[in-house]
């Protein structure tokens, strides 16, 4: 049973910032992790799967890099519209998500 | 492709949650993608709850599995979430989700919120 755990759990950041979010599997899951952005009273919005392949339409600001048991999403040059809650999700059979970190302005 | 769920916003305890996700935009039988139930309690983080494909073939969060179920009615363009005996704990916004195999999960429904009470 793999589980994923994010680290930070909460980060404070200013507009501008580069800023990592790391997801760590319990086992080994190749390049099968995908990231989410939630914001509140909405759906979550996919941002990268593959581990690293951005999904259509995501600002390129967002990257993700990372195989096996560890995994970083980083957004370099943080907007105001990314302060908001990422997930990551493994992508295997049983798609678990990490607990999440929750990106608050400074 | 939009997914819209409907179903009750008030369940009582011991009862059966039911909801339903109709699709639109897309051929719920096409086997390209599957069909995905996710919850989300009050202020946590996101729970996965089960999938299946077109073909039948599901999968459950262990953790549910003896409670759960998910269906599709290729008939009417839904696909459906059931949860058996239910107490406070399922008390969530569920999502109902299209996904494609190790590409995440792209499609969302806008989720509703089932509160368990009596």
């Amino acid at each position: 049973d793999i589980q994923l755990t994010q680290s930070p759990s909460f980060l404070s950041a200013s507009v501008g910032d580069r800023v990592t979010i790391t997801c760590r599997a319990s086992q080994g899951i190749s390049n099968y992790l995908a990231w989410y952005q939630q914001k509140p009273g909405k759906a979550p919005n996919l941002l990268i799967y593959g581990a690293s392949t951005l999904q259509s339409g995501v600002p390129s600001r967002f990257s993700g890099s990372g195989s096996g048991t560890e995994f970083t999403l980083t957004i370099s040059g943080l907007q105001r519209e990314d302060f908001a809650t990422y997930y990551c999700q493994q992508l295997n059979s049983f798609p678990r998500f990490g607990q999440g970190t929750k990106v608050e302005i400074k | 492709v939009q997914l819209q769920e409907s179903g009750p916003g008030l369940v009582k305890p011991s009862q059966t949650l039911s909801l339903t996700c109709t699709v639109s935009g897309d051929s719920i039988t096409s086997g390209a993608h599957y069909w995905t139930w996710i919850r989300q309690h009050p202020g946590k983080g996101l729970e996965w709850i089960g999938y299946l494909y077109s073909s039948g073939r599901t999968y459950y969060n262990p953790s549910l599995k003896s409670r759960v179920g998910i269906s599709l009615d290729t008939s009417k363009i839904q696909f459906s979430l059931s949860v058996t005996s239910v107490t406070a704990a399922d008390t969530a916004v569920y999502y109902c989700a299209r996904g494609s195999a190790f590409m995440g999960i792209a499609t969302w429904g806008q989720g509703t919120l089932v509160t368990v009470s009596s």
